[in-house]
């Protein structure tokens, strides 16, 4: 089983709708993140949160929520999706501490808003 | 200016050529340096790390820091088929957060 584990893999919905990305984590690690992939942009961070109660807006939160259920488990919400938001998504996990800098990526869920 | 930046490619090498793939970040108090593997339709996956100016060497892969000129490179040597993906490069903003920044990637094909 993976260490990182995203769900759905692959999803699509039509405009307005809400939905929900789960991420779950075996590694123990405290600090999760959540990143958007688009062709030609890399990757880019969405939401970080460093433990439960410690939860961060990245450089692309606008239209985003996430929520922090445990050390294990971080998940990301669209309110109300919209077609810009069609994207892979990544949810990756990390160590924490200085020039610990691997991350741990979960397989990606494919989102396509219509 | 783009936080970092890479040659979107595509770069294509013949099989056993060496591979150089390029990096330049724009925060001067950058601090760790990363390069991610990703084949396509899969997740990233860290391949290097260097903190430190100089060279870095793991097998196939050598990377090359120069925090004054403020790049960073990958060089893949005896470069095979199986090494065709793209190829992230990530910088650590200092900070309390200390998350990455990505840089779009560099697309690489090994021909046979």
């Amino acid at each position: 089983d993976a260490d990182v584990t995203q769900t759905p893999r692959n999803r699509i919905t039509k405009t307005g709708k809400r939905i929900m990305l789960e991420c779950s984590q075996t590694k123990g690690h405290d600090r999760m993140y959540w990143y958007r992939q688009d062709p030609g942009l890399g990757l880019r961070l969405i939401y970080y949160s460093f433990d439960v109660k410690d939860i961060n807006k990245g450089e692309i939160s606008d239209g985003y929520s996430v929520s922090r259920q445990a050390q294990a488990k971080f998940s990301l919400s669209l309110e109300s999706a919209i077609p810009n938001q069609t994207a892979l998504y990544f949810c990756a996990t990390r160590v924490g501490g200085p020039n610990t800098g691997e991350l741990f990526f979960g397989e990606g869920s494919r989102l396509t808003v219509l | 200016q783009k936080e970092v930046e890479q040659n979107s490619g595509p770069l294509s090498v013949p099989e056993g050529a060496i591979a150089s793939l390029n990096c330049t970040y724009s925060d001067r108090v950058s601090q760790s340096f990363f390069w991610y593997r990703q084949y396509s339709g899969k997740s990233p996956e860290l391949i290097m790390s260097i903190y430190s100016n100089g060279d870095k060497e793991d097998g196939r892969f050598t990377a090359q820091l120069n925090k004054a000129s403020q790049y960073v490179s990958l060089l893949i040597r005896d470069s095979q088929p199986s090494d065709s993906a793209t190829y992230l490069c990530a910088v650590s903003v200092p900070g309390s957060a200390r998350q990455l920044t990505f840089g779009s990637g560099t697309q690489l094909t090994v021909l046979p």
